[in-house]
Parts: C-alpha cells; sequence; structure tokens
C-alpha cells in the first residue's frame, strides 16, 4: 500500500538549533500534507495544512516563523522547528491526503527532544 | 474547535477477551468519521471510514458503529489477540480537517 515516509524518527538537538524534518510520499502524489504535533498525554494536534507550490495555513496558536513549512514538490513536504527551545520538544507527525481509499496516509512520526 | 472523546483511556484484557471502545463527538456538521490503529513506531494504520447513521463497518474481528444523530460510534474486537494491541484513535472530519481523540490504548495479554 501507499507508504509516506518520515525521517528523522527521533531527533535530539541543542536549544537554538534548527530541525528539518522531512514526510516523503511514495508511489502517490500528496497535494496536501497535514502537519500534527503530540504533546504527552494528549491528542494529535493539527499545527498547520500545506499544499504543494502555496504557503501554507497554520492553526490558530501555531507560530508559523517557527514552524517553517515547505512543500516544493508533489512528493515532499518539509517541517523546520526553528530555533528550537525545551517546550518545543513533542511528538510531530505528517499525513498526506490520497494514497489510500480511507483518504489519509500517515508518517511514522518524529520524535523531538531539544536539550 | 471540536471536543473528541475517547473512552476508555486505557484497557487491558486476556486473549480471547471481547472488548468495545467509544467515541464521543459533537454531532454537528458531521461529515465523516476515522478510525485508526496506531503500534508503537509505526504509521497510524486506517481502520475504517463510516459516514451514514447507522452505518455497521467490519473488519476480520474489528468492527464499529455509528450514531450521527448522537454523536458516537463504538469500535468492538472480537475475541482479543496480542496482536491487536495498539492504540485505537477516533478522529471526525472536519471540512478537510481530522480532529482526533486521546485514544484508547489496548493491551492484551496472552
Amino acid at each position: 500500500g501507499a507508504v509516506v515516509s518520515q525521517h528523522p524518527s527521533w531527533v535530539i538537538c541543542k536549544s537554538g538549533t534548527s530541525v528539518k524534518i522531512e514526510c516523503r510520499s511514495l508511489d502517490f502524489q500528496a497535494t496536501t500534507m497535514f502537519w500534527y504535533r503530540q504533546f504527552p498525554k494528549q491528542s494529535l494536534m493539527l499545527m498547520a495544512t500545506s499544499n504543494e507550490g502555496s504557503k501554507a495555513t497554520y492553526e490558530q496558536g501555531v507560530e508559523k516563523d517557527k514552524f517553517l513549512i515547505n512543500h516544493a514538490s508533489l512528493t515532499l513536504s518539509t517541517l523546520t522547528v526553528t530555533s528550537a527551545h525545551p517546550e518545543d520538544s513533542s511528538f510531530y507527525i505528517c499525513s498526506a491526503q490520497g494514497g489510500s481509499v480511507y483518504g489519509y496516509t500517515f508518517g511514522s512520526g518524529t520524535r523531538l527532544t531539544v536539550v | 474547535i471540536l471536543n473528541v472523546e475517547q473512552s476508555p483511556q486505557s484497557l487491558h484484557v486476556q486473549e480471547g477477551d471481547s472488548t468495545n471502545f467509544t467515541c464521543s463527538f459533537p454531532s454537528s456538521n458531521f461529515y465523516a468519521l476515522h478510525w485508526y490503529r496506531w503500534e508503537t513506531a509505526k504509521s497510524p494504520e486506517a481502520l475504517f471510514v463510516m459516514t451514514l447513521n447507522g452505518d455497521e463497518k467490519k473488519k476480520g474481528r474489528i468492527s464499529a458503529t455509528l450514531n450521527t444523530k448522537e454523536g458516537y460510534s463504538y469500535l468492538y474486537i472480537k475475541g482479543s489477540q496480542p496482536e491487536d494491541s495498539a492504540t485505537y484513535l477516533c478522529a471526525p472530519l472536519n471540512t478537510d480537517k481530522l480532529i482526533f481523540g486521546t485514544g484508547t490504548r489496548l493491551q492484551v495479554f496472552p
């Protein structure tokens, strides 16, 4: 079946540095990609929706200058956490619209720890 | 903002037991309800997409029902097996966005 490959699966970075997370759709084109964040014991919260070739749409309360999303091709979307701080430590996961009769195909997530 | 509640938060059952979980969501502006199965370190795997009131779907030992008028869905697992251990998420669709519950974490002991 369709796969969304997400990398890295986990990353530890120093406070103040930037981290890039990639989601790549294999065997299908993802016009729209959704980025979620999950804090411990909480649900997956939608951060932003990215459409290929256009600016991402951010949910209320999500800083667009801090979480840069690029969706430059139909198979690749990236999320860059800029100037990361410990409070950005979380689980980030992407979901591509398409690739499945169910409508959405998820990556396997990235555990970010900022020290 | 949609408030999606799942219960119980966690469940421990013996192999062979049948079990069920609940997903509650606002019934207004309903489009569809998705159920996912999520094993640790893997991608969430879609189980069902349900749209019609009274819908009932089945996949092997897993089945789900939907009541859009009162805003709830049940997921049933018959004869649980250790490989059913996972977190089960429900997500109503709000326009084109999935709004997730916190999930029910199921652990099946042999």
